[in-house]
């Protein structure tokens, strides 16, 4: 069992509505991250965030709101999303922005 | 373009069985390699990490190797727990700046009793 803890595990949403996803670390970490995976495609960093700092914002939509009230903490605020939206939304954490990241179990999200 | 590429994409095996999965880099200069298993449903598991050439790293029937190319990750009379998706990552060196971890597509592993 890993030291990142994400909910809800499955979330199923329509395009117009508004959810969150929350990400939690127990680890002390100080850099947090949300990735992308959708089948037969690698993992894809959306945002990154170091000491509560955004300092990555991959070319990601508007319609994904990311939030980092302290370093144990993370969101990712979702609305009017489209259905090449769904996919597994994963949390990771790291020490430092150069350390191994450690993942939490992701958010399976489809979009009706 | 910085990218990384695994194989192959599936690899059946008999319980016993050893091989090894590959991953081929190109990076403008490299941070780090990090090897990750993912089970099916969760999010993947760090392994490893190497920095260097001629590096090895090993945890029970995985060692991992890395070359200037290409790392290894060599399974030794595996079992069927060992079944999994295996993933491969990169961290480019920017002139000394370093980049965000570059995934590959993944190799899934499949060990039969």
């Amino acid at each position: 069992e890993t030291g990142v803890t994400q909910t809800p595990r499955h979330l199923v949403m329509g395009m117009t509505n508004k959810k969150s996803l929350k990400c939690e670390q127990h680890l002390g970490h100080n850099a947090m991250y949300w990735y992308k995976q959708s089948a037969k495609k690698p993992l894809e960093l959306m945002f990154v965030y170091n000491f509560k700092e955004q300092t990555e914002n991959n070319s990601v939509p508007s319609r994904f709101s990311p939030e980092c009230p302290n370093s144990s903490h993370l969101f990712l605020h979702l609305h009017t999303l489209q259905p090449e939206d769904s996919a597994l939304y994963l949390c990771a954490s790291s020490q430092g922005l150069a350390d191994e990241q450690y993942f939490g179990p992701g958010t399976r999200l489809t979009v009706t | 373009e910085d990218q990384v590429t695994q194989s192959p994409e599936a690899l059946r095996l008999q319980e016993g069985e050893s091989s090894s999965l590959n991953c081929s880099y190109t990076v403008s200069g490299l941070r780090g390699l990090f090897w990750y298993r993912q089970d099916p449903g969760k999010g993947p598991e760090f392994l490893f990490t190497l920095y260097s050439a001629g590096e090895e790293k090993e945890k029970e029937r995985l060692k991992a190797t890395l070359t200037k190319k290409e790392s290894f990750l060599h399974i030794t009379a595996p079992k069927p727990e060992d079944s999994a998706t295996y993933l491969c990552a990169v961290r480019p060196n920017y002139g000394g700046s370093q980049g965000n971890l570059i995934f590959g597509k993944g190799t899934k592993l499949s060990v039969k009793p």
